[in-house]
């Protein structure tokens, strides 16, 4: 089974300071890691994904995200933060089946991202 | 494409009340999951389908939930009776058979069970 962890329930950064957002995983089997967003009232955006073709993986919005397995972490960064990334953050960790199917994504706790002015 | 249809998109219904939540896929996606949120459990896997056939329901909370994927573009999580815990945002995903896993996700259902 797998399952992630996400450091801090509440994050907060001054508009242009770093966004990191951290997140360690669990897994049996080489997985797939993504991180999505929620903005209130909204579904679940994706941001970004890795896929194992590349352990520095970039999103949408400025974000990327680095995949050490020696640490298993996959924590997200954003080199400056802007107002309107103020939002609910997820990381989520899934395995593909050798038949095709796959696991449903097991989500972390989620990260509340506050940007102060 | 449209996205992951969900309707409706709010529902207030009263406790003991039959609920029908439904949802269309992604064309093309095979996978598709029904998942719950709310404040205090964050966002659980209730069940998920692969191919049209149920492949875990473990998440699935009590008898009260049950969930049907007749076909390869329609599902449906259905609460019989309702109870005012159930109270939650419910989100659909689906997820292509091919590369990565990633889900896309409905708006979602608020349900209020009052």
């Amino acid at each position: 089974a797998q399952s992630v962890t996400q450091l801090g329930s509440h994050v907060s950064v001054s508009e242009g300071a770093l966004v990191l957002l951290r997140c360690n995983y669990s897994s049996s089997v080489p997985p797939y890691l993504f991180w999505y967003v929620q903005y209130p009232n909204q579904g679940l955006q994706l941001l970004l994904k890795y896929t194992s073709a590349a352990t520095l993986v970039k999103g949408i919005n400025g974000f990327e995200a680095e995949f050490k397995k020696s640490e298993t972490s996959f924590h997200l960064t954003k080199p400056s933060a802007h107002m309107s990334d103020a939002a609910e953050y997820f990381c989520a960790v899934s395995v593909r089946w050798s038949g095709g199917g796959a696991d449903g994504l097991t989500f972390g706790k989620g990260t509340h991202l506050i940007i102060q002015p | 494409d449209a996205g992951v249809i969900q309707s409706p998109r709010h529902e207030v219904t009263e406790m003991g009340q039959e609920v029908t939540l439904r949802c269309k896929p992604i064309s093309g996606h095979n996978s598709l999951f029904w998942y719950r949120q709310t404040m205090m459990r964050g966002l659980e896997l209730l069940i998920y389908f692969n191919n049209n056939v149920p492949i875990d329901d473990s998440g699935m909370p009590e008898d009260r939930f049950s969930a049907k994927m007749p076909n390869a573009s329609f599902s449906t999580l259905k609460i019989q009776p309702s109870e005012p815990r159930d109270s939650a945002v419910y989100f659909c995903a689906s997820s292509s058979p091919t590369g990565a896993t990633e889900a896309f996700f409905g708006q979602g259902t608020r349900l209020t069970v009052v």
